[in-house]
């Protein structure tokens, strides 16, 4: 029972790269989440997907964010071209059900530099 | 507008006492989170409520649906209590998408 895997778990990018973050599910779960936490700030809701679909994306910034979550493989949040405000802890959860009992994973923070 | 608010924002008690960490939200949900974060570290969800009680070791959650209240208590505190305590709820009536909304989190420090 690995739970939610993230990688990488600290991520460096300098202005203008792109940011890929990892997030494998718990094994059973079809529903995946996308929160960020920027410093001194509370968690916020990003998108909200399932196999192979976007279900909710209205907490995603309008441009440069993407998320995919594939029938195979972990669900990726993607950031182009990132600039210093996107530097962050981005954390993922998943759940067995809509709804249901959610669990996170460990989160990677992004730092832009 | 959907909000959470969390009281108090900082809390310093010492080994042994007994804490509350209270939670309050706008409209109807359908469900409640309670959720640990160390400093540095990940999420854990301690509970998900949508009435009445939970209790798991030395902590409880209740929740009151008409005042549209939520209270985490620790008894017998210990320093590895100390972490940021943070209510998430689910607005609405569980139809289409179910992102959590969160308050700021609660800074637990216990002394020894």
């Amino acid at each position: 029972n690995a739970g939610v895997m993230q990688n990488p778990r600290h991520l460096v990018r300098r202005r203008g790269q792109e940011a890929r973050l990892r997030c494998s599910p718990m094994k059973g779960h079809s529903h995946v989440y996308w929160y960020r936490q920027l410093p001194e700030e509370g968690l916020k809701f990003m998108v909200y997907l399932q196999k192979e679909n976007i279900i909710d994306e209205s907490g995603m910034p309008k441009e440069r964010f993407s998320a995919e979550f594939p029938k195979e493989g972990p669900s990726i949040l993607r950031i182009q071209q990132v600039v210093r405000g996107d530097s962050a802890a981005y954390f993922c959860a998943s759940s067995p059900k809509q709804g249901g009992g959610y669990t996170f994973g460990s989160g990677t923070r992004l730092t832009v530099v | 507008k959907n909000e959470v608010e969390q009281s108090p924002q900082n809390l310093t008690a010492q080994e042994g006492e007994f804490i509350t960490i209270n939670c309050s939200y706008s409209v109807g949900i359908s469900a409640l989170h309670w959720l640990q974060q160390h400093p540095g570290g990940g999420i854990v969800s301690l509970f998900m409520l949508s009435s009445g009680k939970k209790k798991h070791g030395r902590l409880i959650a209740t929740i009151n649906i008409q005042e549209k209240h939520s209270s985490l208590h620790i008894t017998a505190s210990h320093p590895r209590d100390s972490a940021v305590y943070i209510c998430a709820v689910r607005f609405g009536s569980g139809g289409g998408a179910d992102g959590l909304t969160f308050g700021k989190g609660t800074h637990l420090i216990i002394q020894p």
